[in-house]
């Protein structure tokens, strides 16, 4: 019930296309959603986050859709541009207990140019 | 600002060999965390501090031991280095436990 569960494990997109990572939980009591990408050799780094009273929540580029009845979530990523290559990783994180983020295995991605 | 510092960055270590890998943050955070990194497993929460003098283990605290004296450093001790703890470590830190963690880059550690 701690899991989550991302995909996919890899992605190609051209430049300029759209670039869909999915992530699924099993535990309601989470209530606090980010995202994070990660550059190879450094660590991750907050991209976006989402809470569930929300269904969707757009920075620039990036943006976050979460679905609380089918418990799934994910990250959008609009005009994907070579920069935006990277590994990204979803988590969760119940804010009223211990605040321990449960991670997913990750999604690598490539934008080709 | 440094933000989470990590050192070393790269260390090579025989089975059975001791180590300390540092952590350090200068954002006066009270929460901060030890995680491991596996290919295609995601980040694994070792250990956890959320205050001085208070830590508590997470999903995979075998073979690690941690201390915080203070609230800017946050030391993980692996006694018995073991093939299986080869991996990435990485440290990061919070204001509190429902803000942002901010992470180091990481410290690369081969067992051998």
């Amino acid at each position: 019930q701690q899991q989550v569960k991302q995909s996919p494990q890899s992605l190609i997109v051209q430049k300029g296309g759209i670039s869909i990572i999915n992530c699924a939980y099993e535990n309601t009591a989470f209530d606090y959603f980010p995202w994070y990408q990660q550059f190879p050799g450094k660590g991750p780094a907050l991209l976006i986050a989402i809470r569930p009273d929300v269904s969707e929540k757009k920075e620039g580029r990036f943006t976050i859709s979460f679905n609380k009845s089918a418990k799934q979530f994910s990250l959008h990523i609009m005009d994907s541009q070579p920069g935006d290559s990277a590994t990204y990783f979803c988590a969760a994180s119940i804010t009223s207990g211990t605040y321990k983020y449960i991670f997913g295995t990750g999604t690598r991605l490539k934008v080709l140019a | 600002n440094a933000g989470v510092t990590q050192t070393p960055k790269f260390r090579i270590l025989k089975i059975g060999q001791s180590m300390t890998l540092q952590c350090a943050q200068d954002m006066n955070h009270n929460y901060m965390y030890w995680y491991r990194q596996d290919p295609g497993m995601g980040l694994k929460l070792i250990y956890y501090s959320v205050g001085a003098g208070i830590t508590d283990k997470g999903e995979v605290p075998n073979g690690y031991n941690v201390s915080r004296s203070t609230t800017e450093d946050f030391p993980l001790r692996l006694e018995l280095a073991a093939p299986s703890q080869t991996s990435v470590y990485f440290c990061a830190s919070s204001r509190t436990g429902g803000q942002p963690q901010h992470f180091g880059d990481g410290t690369r550690l081969s067992i051998l």
